[in-house]
């Protein structure tokens, strides 16, 4: 069955880069729309993007100006980049899958999520 | 945004008895060319991803046991849990996949009274 595995470093320092991949696994990335959400320690969930394999995008308004996502369908893999991080990014992120092959769909599948600190 | 609000924020409830968790939207889910509520439920434990219970609001994903149910259209749903067990304790999120952004309730702690 399809399994997601984030993975990037677990600590980011102030104002860098926070980058990470999703890769698939038992399954292709292909025909699928592929989200990347997060939660702060004892928080709730925001969902921050999500990308087609086609490679078009679509954002939170609340985070659209520091973050990209893309996709490698050769590598079958999905990343991740928020620029210019806080204390508030961090939280654990997870990648998750859509469903069904269609936009706006519930997320059937999760990764385990990775928690990021942003701390110098 | 659709503003996803639930109630209560806990509850407690004995083994056997009913859990209810209300989830209201900010605006209407609904979309009338296919009659779908673009809403789902998430149950998560501590230190797990959420895991996917019902989606197109009252549609149980599979595995899923039929204890768990949902009512409700529009802006108001209801999450049922008919008869609580000791592996349901955990926290619940509905969440509205109408339109972008997506958007996740704060979420209730269902625990074993």
């Amino acid at each position: 069955q399809v399994q997601l595995q984030e993975s990037g470093p677990g600590l980011v320092k102030p104002s860098e880069t926070l980058s990470l991949t999703c890769t698939v696994s038992g399954g292709s990335i292909s025909d699928y729309y592929w989200s990347w959400i997060r939660q702060p320690p004892g928080k709730g969930l925001e969902w921050i993007a999500y990308v087609h394999y086609s490679g078009s995008t679509n954002y939170n308004p609340s985070l659209r100006s520091r973050v990209t996502v893309s996709v490698d369908t050769s590598k079958n893999q999905f990343s991740l980049n928020l620029i210019s991080v806080t204390a508030a990014d961090t939280a654990v992120y997870y990648c998750a899958r859509d469903k069904q092959q269609l936009a706006r769909q519930a997320f059937d599948i999760w990764g385990q999520g990775t928690m990021v600190t942003v701390s110098s | 945004d659709i503003v996803m609000t639930q109630s209560p924020d806990s509850l407690a409830v004995s083994l056997g008895e009913r859990a209810t968790i209300n989830c209201k939207s900010s605006q209407s889910v609904l979309y009338s060319p296919n009659n779908k509520n673009y809403l789902a439920w998430y149950q998560q434990k501590p230190g797990q991803p959420p895991k996917l219970l019902l989606y197109w609001a009252s549609t149980r994903e599979s595995g899923v046991p039929d204890r768990f149910s949902c009512s409700g259209s529009g802006t108001d749903f209801t999450l049922t849990i008919s008869s609580l067990q000791a592996e349901d304790v955990a926290v619940y999120y509905c969440q509205q996949y109408y339109t972008t952004p997506f958007t996740f309730g704060p979420g209730t702690k269902v625990d074993i009274k």
